[in-house]
């Protein structure tokens, strides 16, 4: 089975760092691009970057450049999301997804809540 | 960046009865244009890719339709499964984009 796996809900604090992951299974993960989407509580739906795990090429959205990192380690089939110091605003749910023909295999999401 | 704006925000449409939900595009997307519906507490889930090929798995009562910049999901006749939030999304050109969701809801 297809599946992408992410890692469980975090409670930080503004100016924490995270870094938060998405395993792949079932299938060659250096061969599909890996995105990551934001979804603010009540909101729509937010491209934030990309990444080709078999040679880490990556893109971000302008509007999260500079904001967080997106990496992966095709050794263990794993992407991430990183934040090095965060904000309230970036309370939100967090989805990874394969990006082929449209975001065809989604990850369940991980809640992150930046609370002082 | 690529603008992608759904009309109308909102849809009440009635069981059994057709839905026609649009998304315009900013600027030419070709075909490389996508539909997902998400549920309350739901991942998003890929319904229409490459403007009109249905998903592994998707009903034939949604269909898509469109190119360049204009562009149409259909859902033929509604069941109570359906009611949702639907996005389109463009993914010719970096950074892909989102529209901001039509919430189709019940009459």
């Amino acid at each position: 089975e297809v599946q992408l796996v992410q890692s469980g809900a975090e409670v930080k604090k503004p100016g924490e760092s995270l870094k938060i992951s998405c395993k792949g299974s079932g299938y060659s993960f250096t061969s599909y691009w890996i995105g990551w989407v934001r979804q603010m509580p009540g909101k729509g739906l937010e491209w934030m970057g990309i990444i080709y795990p078999g040679d880490s090429d990556t893109r971000y959205s302008p509007s999260f450049q500079g904001q967080v990192t997106i990496s992966a380690d095709k050794s263990i089939s794993t992407a991430y999301l990183q934040w090095s110091s965060l904000k309230a605003s970036d309370t939100a749910m967090y989805y990874c997804a394969r990006q082929g023909g449209g975001m065809d295999v989604w990850g369940q999401g991980t809640t992150v809540t930046v609370s002082s | 960046e690529i603008v992608m704006t759904q009309s109308p925000a909102t849809l009440s449409v009635s069981p059994g009865e057709r839905a026609t939900l649009s998304c315009r595009a900013s600027q030419s997307v070709s075909s490389n244009l996508a539909w997902y519906q998400q549920k309350p507490g739901q991942a998003p889930r890929l319904l229409i890719y490459g403007a009109s090929t249905r998903a592994t798995g998707i009903p034939a009562r949604f269909s898509g339709s469109g190119s360049g910049t204009e562009f149409t999901l259909t859902i033929s006749s509604l069941q109570s499964e359906d009611f949702a939030v639907y996005y389109c999304q463009q993914y010719n050109n970096w950074p892909v984009t989102f529209g901001q969701g039509t919430k189709l809801e019940i009459k």
